[in-house]
């Protein structure tokens, strides 16, 4: 049982370029949505994240969108670096003290310069 | 600051060798704890989770099991490896929960394990 669809599964970009991932989720008791980052044998860290109560948040070069009612949500890389050549993950987690995050498939993104 | 360490980086073991992955965290009380397995290219697959001292839950049946015997020490144990236990391997942690809304998890660098 997948509860959160992750796509696309890779993307090529080029340099100034905006990236685009999309996620969708099944279970609307879901209230924290976060963005990992992940470079090759790191551990992912965490990059942005949204509560429900709010459709945007942007910090730096990095947007969420949240569409509450479709249960989507996406990540916008505006002006795409090199640098940003990493694999990205959505997460959900419900309310509750486990924390347990669920994490999408990842997308691993190439920024061509 | 928290720090939370995991090792070994790397690791390569016999089928039906035993396991012992460590992972403990530093600068903070009572962490949740987490263990999550990476397949080559595919997504995070949580394992287990502690909300305390020996309270393990498992989220998918498997050839592996947690244990919690210290506050910030979590480890992650198999008496008899199988190759389909061969992935990356990540600890993490998330300040407990205040009865507000879940926050950041902070994950260790990992272990690669390859079963041969």
């Amino acid at each position: 049982q997948q509860q959160v669809k992750q796509s696309p599964q890779s993307l090529i970009v080029q340099k100034g370029g905006i990236s685009i991932i999309n996620c969708a989720y099944e279970n609307t008791a879901f209230d924290y949505f976060p963005w990992y980052q992940q470079f090759p044998g790191k551990g992912p860290a965490l990059l942005i994240a949204i509560r429900p109560d709010v459709s945007e948040k942007k910090e730096g070069r990095f947007t969420i969108s949240f569409n509450k009612s479709a249960k989507q949500f996406s990540l916008h890389i505006m002006d795409s670096q090199p640098g940003d050549s990493a694999t990205y993950f959505c997460a959900v987690a419900g309310s509750g003290n486990t924390g347990k995050l669920i994490f999408g498939q990842g997308t691993t993104l190439q920024v061509k310069p | 600051s928290q720090t939370i360490h995991q090792w070994p980086a790397t690791l390569v073991q016999p089928v039906g060798s035993p396991l012992s992955l460590e992972c403990t965290v530093e600068g903070t009380s009572n962490p949740n704890l987490y263990w999550y397995r990476q397949a080559a290219g595919r997504g995070l697959q949580l394992l287990f989770y502690s909300v305390g001292i020996g309270q393990i839950s498992s989220e998918v049946p498997q050839n592996l099991s947690a244990s919690r015997p210290q506050d910030r020490q979590f480890i992650l144990s198999s008496k008899k490896l199988l190759l389909s236990d061969s992935g990356f391997y990540l600890c993490a942690w998330s300040i407990p929960w205040t009865g507000a809304m879940n926050t950041e998890a902070f994950f260790g660098q990992g272990t690669r394990l390859t079963v041969v």
